[in-house]
């Protein structure tokens, strides 16, 4: 089974410009998570996915990202425009299906390192 | 909201001693609780989980996990570890209901044979 895929591994901007990231999921699964991760740090959920809808996007800083999942399937998160504070691992991840256990296990991606200078 | 603490930052050990890191959270309702992994250079993956049941979870390469529900805890632990196991650990809350995923800060794990 292929797992979550992501791309660009890494990227390397200047602030205020733009950026984006792609992320394709496991086959299948219904929900689909980004993630910031910024060193040192735990992942920090950004937006959160039930096929094409949004289930929660309240850490989503929504004056400079976006994100959208067309189809259900594959997603892009967007940045425009970046900031320096913005440098870290943007993760995605797919589970099964929302809701109760044990359907809730989280698939992560390799992640996309976003410096921004 | 949810938060999660792991309280060991860093931690280094030989190979076979006996490892113990710690996971607490905050909400005290129904939770289900995740412990994930990520060797060097590779991505996040899953260690163990609970979600109902003997709260003594046991997960992949050994590793194990208690929920005691007093403490709003849920340990890590392994008899012995290995060279192999030097990682950075995450322990994660997800609250019943919210279906949210929190996520403590991780713990670097680093062995020395």
């Amino acid at each position: 089974e292929a797992g979550v895929a992501q791309s660009p591994r890494y990227k390397i901007i200047e602030k205020r410009q733009s950026v984006a990231f792609w992320c394709n999921p496991i086959s299948g699964h219904a929900t689909l998570y980004w993630y910031q991760q910024i060193l040192g740090q735990g992942p920090k959920l950004l937006i959160q996915f039930q096929n094409n809808g949004v289930v929660d996007d309240s850490q989503l800083p929504k004056d400079r990202f976006s994100a959208e999942r067309l189809k259900g399937v594959d997603s892009t998160l967007k940045i425009q425009p970046a900031k320096l504070e913005d440098s870290a691992v943007y993760l995605c991840a797919s589970s099964p299906h929302q809701g109760g256990p044990p359907l809730a296990t989280q698939y992560f991606g390799p992640g996309t390192r976003l410096l921004v200078l | 909201a949810q938060s999660v603490s792991q309280h060991n930052h860093h931690v280094i050990l030989s190979e076979a001693a006996s490892l113990e890191l710690g996971c607490n959270y905050s909400y005290g309702g129904t939770v289900n609780l995740f412990w994930y992994v990520q060797y060097p250079g590779q991505h996040l993956q899953l260690l163990l989980k609970y979600f109902s049941g003997d709260p003594l979870v046991k997960g992949i390469k050994g590793f194990e996990a208690e929920f005691i529900k007093s403490k709003f805890s849920f340990n890590l632990r392994k008899p012995s570890v290995q060279w192999s196991d030097t990682a950075e650990y995450f322990c994660a809350v997800i609250s019943g209901g919210s279906y949210i995923p929190t996520f403590g800060r991780g713990t670097s794990l680093i062995v020395h044979p």
